[in-house]
């Protein structure tokens, strides 16, 4: 079975610019998480997808972030404008069967290293 | 207080020792447990997962939970160079969390032959 697929591993811009990370969950996974792991912490999640519908965004800072997950399969995350801040690592997973179960066990992908210069 | 709490590293153990990884948490209603492995400059993978009082083992690891204490451990029994990363304790809340995985800071281990 194919694991969380990301791209691209690594990203370096320049602050103010724009960026995109594409992932693609393990088939038939209805839920695609987005997560920021800044060096020395824990993954913290940005926004929640339960096929293509969002179902948490509050940690998503949505003046500069956005997601979408169009046909419940493949997910973009896009910042616009980046700050110095954002650099970290941007992290997909995802899980079945419906989150809210006692089972909801989240397999990640291998990660966007995103650097704001 | 922060929600998921992890003993404070890195740990340094011998190898062929036990070591042995803590984590609280701050939701009562929490339900479902889990400790993830993260290798340096790499994503974390899932290790083990309890969802009832008491040890589950799997191989050299062993989870324990006390849900009336909130606290969950991880033992790693013969630690084995390789058993050196950061390991994440990560929650799921009752309620209508959607399964939203909150994580610890991570506690890095060190095993040293």
């Amino acid at each position: 079975e194919a694991g969380v697929a990301q791209s691209p591993r690594y990203k370096i811009i320049e602050k103010r610019q724009s960026v995109a990370f594409w992932c693609n969950p393990i088939s038939g996974h209805a839920t695609l998480y987005w997560y920021q792991q800044i060096l020395g912490q824990g993954p913290k999640l940005l926004i929640q997808f339960q096929n293509n519908g969002v179902v948490d965004d509050s940690q998503l800072p949505k003046d500069r972030f956005s997601a979408e997950r169009l046909k419940g399969v493949d997910s973009t995350l896009k910042i616009q404008p980046a700050k110095l801040e954002d650099s970290a690592v941007y992290l997909c997973a995802s899980s079945s069967p419906a989150p809210g179960g006692p089972h909801n066990e989240q397999f990640f992908g291998p990660g966007t290293r995103l650097t704001v210069l | 207080q922060k929600e998921v709490e992890q003993n404070s590293g890195p740990l340094s153990v011998p190898e062929g020792a036990i070591a042995s990884l803590n984590c609280t948490y701050s939701d009562r209603v929490s339900q479902s447990f889990f400790w993830y492995r993260q290798y340096s400059g790499k994503s974390p993978e899932l290790i083990m997962s309890i969802y009832s009082n008491g040890d589950k083992e799997d191989g050299r690891f062993t989870a324990q939970l006390n849900k009336a204490s909130q606290y969950v451990s991880l033992l790693i029994r013969d630690s084995q160079p390789s058993d050196s990363a950061t390991y994440l304790c990560a929650v799921i809340a009752g309620g209508t969390s959607y399964g939203k995985l909150t994580f610890g800071q991570g506690t890095i281990l060190t095993v040293h032959p």
